[in-house]
């Protein structure tokens, strides 16, 4: 079975600082890796996703996440914050599989941003 | 693309009452997902559809609550009747075969029962 663990359930930054989200992950096959985010009353959005393409995956809004298959790690990074950042972030795991598999999903880190 | 459609966007009813919940999901997607958010439990999947058909309800939490998807682009989860522990964000998402397991989320329905 898949897991996600994400440390931290908030993370809090100052404006311009550097921002560091944790994602490690537990799959027996080789995983589809996501990170979504959530912005106050409204649904998920897809930030970026690793498909085995490449292990540095460049998402929207500066953010990206490497992929450490010896770590079993997904950390989403971004060089420096912006007070729009705040938002609740999600990790999410799928196998490659032959068929649609569905997401298995972290329980979230909220990201504060002060000025 | 008008992404994923949820309606309504906030319900409130009272206990004991029937609530339905509606999404359209994006044109052409063949899968379709209701979630649940709450702040104790987090994100939860309560069912999931292909090509119409039921693949996986065992997150549907009890009798209480039934999904259907008439056709390729409508779904409705309803809950008969509604109690005040079923508050919280239903979101329905979509997603196409052959993209990495993607899934496009829609806005949410805020339910509050009293």
């Amino acid at each position: 079975a898949q897991s996600v663990t994400q440390l931290g359930s908030h993370v809090s930054v100052s404006e311009g600082a550097l921002v560091l989200l944790r994602c490690n992950y537990s799959s027996s096959v080789p995983p589809y890796l996501f990170w979504y985010v959530q912005y106050p009353n409204q649904g998920l959005q897809l930030l970026l996703k690793y498909t085995s393409a490449a292990t540095l995956v460049k998402g929207i809004n500066g953010f990206e996440a490497e992929f450490k298959k010896s770590e079993t790690s997904f950390h989403l990074t971004k060089p420096s914050a912006h007070m729009s950042d705040a938002a609740e972030y999600f990790c999410a795991v799928s196998e490659q599989n032959t068929g649609f598999q569905k997401l298995v999903f972290g329980t979230g880190t909220r990201l504060l941003v002060s000025p | 693309d008008a992404g994923v459609i949820q309606s309504p966007r906030h319900e409130v009813t009272e206990m004991g009452q029937e609530v339905t919940l509606r999404c359209k999901p994006i044109s052409g997607h063949d899968y379709l997902f209701w979630y649940r958010q709450t702040m104790m439990r987090g994100l939860e999947l309560l069912i999931y559809f292909n090509n119409n058909v039921p693949i996986d309800d065992s997150g549907m939490p009890e009798d209480r609550f039934s999904a259907k998807m008439p056709n390729a682009s409508f779904s409705t989860l309803k809950i008969q009747p509604s109690e005040p522990r079923d508050s919280a964000v239903y979101f329905c998402a979509s997603a196409s075969s052959g993209t990495y397991n993607e899934q496009f989320f829609g806005p949410g329905t805020r339910l509050t029962v009293l």
